[in-house]
């Protein structure tokens, strides 16, 4: 069974705070995506990292794809109450019959209080 | 344009009605795929159509029907639900897998379904 540990499940911090959230596998992924959710919406896909030790920035928000592709982490900096929020990770692995599923982790529940 | 739209986004049934959900794609996707959400966890695989063929069915009960009446067109048919089946019905599309290209998928907004 693929999984996928996302931690931590909940968050709450000051606007300003730096964080951190990891998800972390035992299974190598091809690709790994982190998505942001509001209530009552749909995930929206932030980012897809692909190649070991990939990082790529989208403004305040820093995603790290793991050297050996089974973990990755998503760092906000000066984090904002517009970044509350469920933020997903979910991971791919191309071939067989695991081709069309995505394996999510728990979710990271984030609050950022103003 | 990486646009997936969700029909109705709020749906009240009772547990004798029949409903259905529908689902809109325009971004060439091949793969289109239901998923089924509880409050604060991730979401849930149901099915997953291939090219408007049904590739993966994740033992949802029957009472949930998919269709896929064209390669842009998702519909889920609900009929006899149970209350525990209320939560928020995402569907979502992907171009693949294909090789040498990253398997993303985006999500459309939901429909947020309570039985009654």
């Amino acid at each position: 069974t693929q999984l996928l540990e996302q931690s931590p499940q909940f968050l709450s911090i000051q606007e300003g705070e730096n964080l951190t959230v990891y998800c972390n596998s035992s299974s190598v992924f091809s690709s790994l995506q982190w998505y942001r959710q509001e209530p009552g919406e749909g995930p929206v896909l932030l980012v897809t990292v692909v190649t070991g030790g990939e990082v790529k920035k989208l403004k305040r928000l820093t995603f790290q794809f793991g050297d050996a592709r089974k973990d990755s982490s998503l760092h906000i900096t000066a984090a904002q109450p517009g970044d509350t929020g469920l933020y997903l990770c979910a991971g791919a692995r191309t071939g067989g019959g695991s081709n069309y599923k995505l394996t999510f982790g728990k979710g990271t529940l984030l609050t950022v209080n103003p | 344009d990486t646009e997936v739209t969700q029909t109705p986004k709020h749906l009240v049934m009772g547990m004798t009605n029949k409903k259905s959900l529908k689902c809109e794609q325009h971004m060439g996707h091949r793969a289109m795929y239901w998923y089924k959400q509880k409050a604060k966890k991730p979401p849930e695989l149901m099915f997953v159509y291939s090219y408007e063929k049904l590739s993966i069915n994740e033992s949802v009960p029957s009472r949930f029907s998919p269709e896929c009446p064209n390669s842009s067109l998702l519909n889920l048919h609900l009929h006899a639900l149970q209350p525990e089946d209320s939560a928020l019905y995402l569907c979502a599309s992907s171009q693949g897998p294909l090789a040498g290209i990253p398997y993303e998928q985006y999500f459309g907004p939901g429909t947020r379904l309570t039985v009654t």
